[in-house]
């Protein structure tokens, strides 16, 4: 079935290393894919998209790569620091007409390390 | 300014009990979402409000489930004879419409049914 999911589900790393997270989906029919940060206790906040005819975006920070041959998403923050620690859903924008609905994964947890 | 308020951030209650939950969505946001999040998993899709129309009620998992939104402002989310796998985290966003992919989201309720 359509799904989008998550290689790993708990990454850590030292404080300043550059983490990857990694998503893969299985619907080649979303005009957009999106990366949510949800720290413990809050809702989910916006970090970057990337439509679906991009390979790259980058914002501050952080990087966006999708590829589209093998289906998957990736999003690469630079300089990790503590305050990245968080869990990560990759989401995917999907529907054919009118309303389209974001469809998220089951999310990446990263712990940084000071 | 004011981000998405939920209320209660936390209920309790009883198998086979009514629960009310209610989202305060950002002023001047046309759209409104309401998602589930079961614990260690991805936010699941229940409905979205845009401005007047009728709401798209595609994710809501039973006819125990429902919601209203009075124009653009506050929703409540009702569920009816709750059942233990109700238990969840219960998350609202709202947004400038639908076509932007950037969602704000509020801290949610936490349910727990007994």
């Amino acid at each position: 079935g359509e799904s989008v999911g998550l290689h790993l589900p708990t990454l850590s790393v030292q404080e300043g290393d550059n983490s990857i997270i990694n998503c893969a989906y299985s619907n080649s029919a979303s005009d957009y894919f999106i990366w949510y940060k949800q720290e413990s206790g809050k809702g989910p906040q916006f970090i970057i998209d990337i439509r679906s005819n991009m390979d790259k975006r980058q914002g501050q920070r952080v990087t966006v790569l999708l590829n589209k041959t093998v289906k998957h998403l990736s999003l690469q923050i630079a300089a990790t620091q503590p305050g990245d620690s968080a869990v990560y859903f990759c989401a995917e924008k999907r529907g054919n007409t009118g309303f389209q609905k974001l469809v998220f994964g089951t999310g990446t947890r990263l712990l940084v390390s000071p | 300014g004011a981000g998405v308020s939920q209320s209660p951030s936390n209920k309790v209650t009883e198998k086979g009990k009514d629960v009310e939950l209610r989202c305060d969505p950002i002023s001047g946001h046309t759209a409104l979402y309401w998602y589930r999040q079961r614990l260690g998993q991805g936010l699941e899709f229940l409905i979205y409000f845009q401005g007047n129309s009728a709401p798209d009620k595609s994710g809501l998992p039973s006819d125990r489930f429902s919601a209203e939104r009075t124009g653009e402002s506050v929703s409540t989310l009702t569920i009816q004879r709750t059942q233990q796998e109700d238990s969840a985290v219960y998350l609202c966003a709202s947004s400038l419409g639908s076509k932007t992919n950037e969602q704000f989201f509020g801290p949610g309720t936490r349910l727990t049914v007994l």
